[in-house]
């Protein structure tokens, strides 16, 4: 089955720099890679996501390039705000919509003002 | 976007009692919706996939005898939490999708006393 690995765990950055963060997956079937902000006690949230047949994606100050080569695509947030603070899962699935999303272990980031 | 709720948002129960939890899909209808379990600073790991009408398919490592799962309607699945113990303490998320992408109920924190 699907198997996704996100990098860092961790993340700290200053106010108004970038953030990156990466993931990579393991099933080249996979085509559908969404991107959930999560804060404490709350549902994961969509903030962006990238269907296989595009490269790369931005909305505002987020972006998501995916590399289907390599089986791998990161989450790019720059101009950094202290409300961008949560922790953020990528995840994998075969087809968007009702088909079951794999998680990665999530990445807890952490603007200092 | 689509709105699924959960019920309860939280409970308490003792060890070896059984505990229900709602997944409603308020403004669309769900033949598929997923069951989610999410430990303190973890990912969420998919648990079962519930179906419309039919039984529900389980992830590798998740008793389905403990676990019960009915999805009786388009717009309701129910997951029951048998013989509860505090090892089943967790937060329970569900998601529902259509044809664009998957929506997350706000989760029930289930703590087992």
């Amino acid at each position: 089955g699907e198997n996704v690995e996100q990098h860092p765990s961790t993340l700290s950055v200053q106010e108004g720099d970038s953030a990156v963060i990466k993931c990579t997956y393991s099933d080249s079937a996979s085509n559908y890679f969404p991107w959930y902000k999560q804060e404490l006690g709350k549902r994961p949230q969509l903030i962006i996501d990238i269907r296989s047949n595009v490269g790369e994606k931005k909305d505002q100050r987020i972006a998501v390039t995916l590399n289907k080569t390599a089986k791998h695509f990161s989450l790019h947030i720059t101009e950094t705000q202290p409300e961008d603070s949560a922790v953020y899962f990528c995840a994998a699935a075969l087809i968007q919509g009702a088909q079951k999303l794999v998680f990665g272990q999530g990445t807890r980031l952490t603007i200092n003002p | 976007g689509a709105v699924v709720s959960q019920h309860p948002s939280w409970v308490i129960c003792k060890s070896g009692t059984s505990v229900k939890i709602e997944c409603r899909s308020l403004d669309f209808q769900a033949t598929t919706m997923f069951w989610y379990r999410q430990f303190p600073k973890q990912s969420l790991m998919l648990m079962a996939t519930s179906n419309e009408g039919s039984k529900a398919t389980y992830e590798q490592g998740v008793e389905k005898d403990k676990f019960l799962i009915n999805h009786a309607s388009l717009t309701l699945s129910t997951l029951t939490v048998t013989s509860a113990h505090p090892e089943d303490s967790s937060f329970y998320i569900c998601s529902a999708g259509d044809a664009t992408e998957q929506y997350f109920g706000p989760g029930t924190r289930l703590t087992v006393t």
